[in-house]
């Protein structure tokens, strides 16, 4: 089972570009977590989908957007990249809010 | 702002000996929730543990949950070297929208 899967694994960007983020589960959950993770700082929720067809903001999601294109897909973009979003970026999905996530191995992002 | 707060931030064991690290959180929860990341690598769900429990077991993982006191532990006991990774706390509150709050974590360095 892939579980989890993120793409691409690494990238480097030049500020104001922008790109998107792919994250796909074949697990059949409903809920699906974008996060970046800095030093220091933990993880820190960008926005979270609890069912298909929606999605919320969570603690930090200024600067960034995102798409549940179906039950399997969650994408995170950036419109406008800034260095200040050079992070590690996590996805997750569980079968429902509160429940246990399982993440993706991530994608490390640079912004020059 | 974080939620959980993990204490210590680093441990340094020896193979075999147990090791024990904290979890404080600020409000009230639903659920919390503990997780392991190795190096480069996603999280893992190790435990849940709802906030009527007061204490579960999962192998060698001992988790206890005191909400008078907002405050989880993990004892892992008899360590190995393939214990050695980042460990979060995350809580689940009670009020409002569903966001997921993850700690700082403890970096766990088990020595053989």
């Amino acid at each position: 089972n892939a579980g989890v899967t993120q793409t691409p694994k690494f990238q480097v960007l030049k500020t104001g570009q922008s790109m998107t983020l792919q994250c796909a589960q074949d697990m059949n959950h409903n809920s699906m977590y974008w996060y970046r993770q800095d030093p220091g700082m933990g993880l820190r929720l960008i926005y979270y989908s609890a069912s298909e067809g929606t999605t919320d903001k969570g603690e930090v999601p200024n600067g960034y957007n995102v798409s549940r294109l179906n039950k399997r897909e969650f994408s995170l973009r950036l419109e406008s990249a800034a260095p200040s979003q050079t992070s590690v970026y996590f996805c997750a999905s569980s079968e429902g809010v509160s429940q246990p996530q399982h993440f993706g191995d991530g994608t490390r992002l640079s912004i020059l | 702002s974080q939620q959980g707060e993990e204490d210590p931030q680093a441990l340094s064991i020896q193979e075999g000996e147990n090791a024990t690290m904290n979890c404080s959180y600020k409000t009230s929860i639903n659920n919390l929730q503990w997780y392991r990341q190795n190096s480069g690598r996603g999280l893992v769900h190790l435990i849940l543990i709802r906030s009527n429990e007061r204490e579960k077991h999962s192998g060698r993982l001992r988790v206890t949950l005191d909400t008078s006191k907002k405050s989880s532990s993990l004892l892992i006991t008899a360590s190995r070297a393939a214990d050695t990774a980042s460990y979060f706390c995350a809580t689940d509150g009670t009020s409002g929208t569903y966001k997921s709050i993850f700690g700082t974590g403890t970096r766990l360095k088990v020595l053989a």
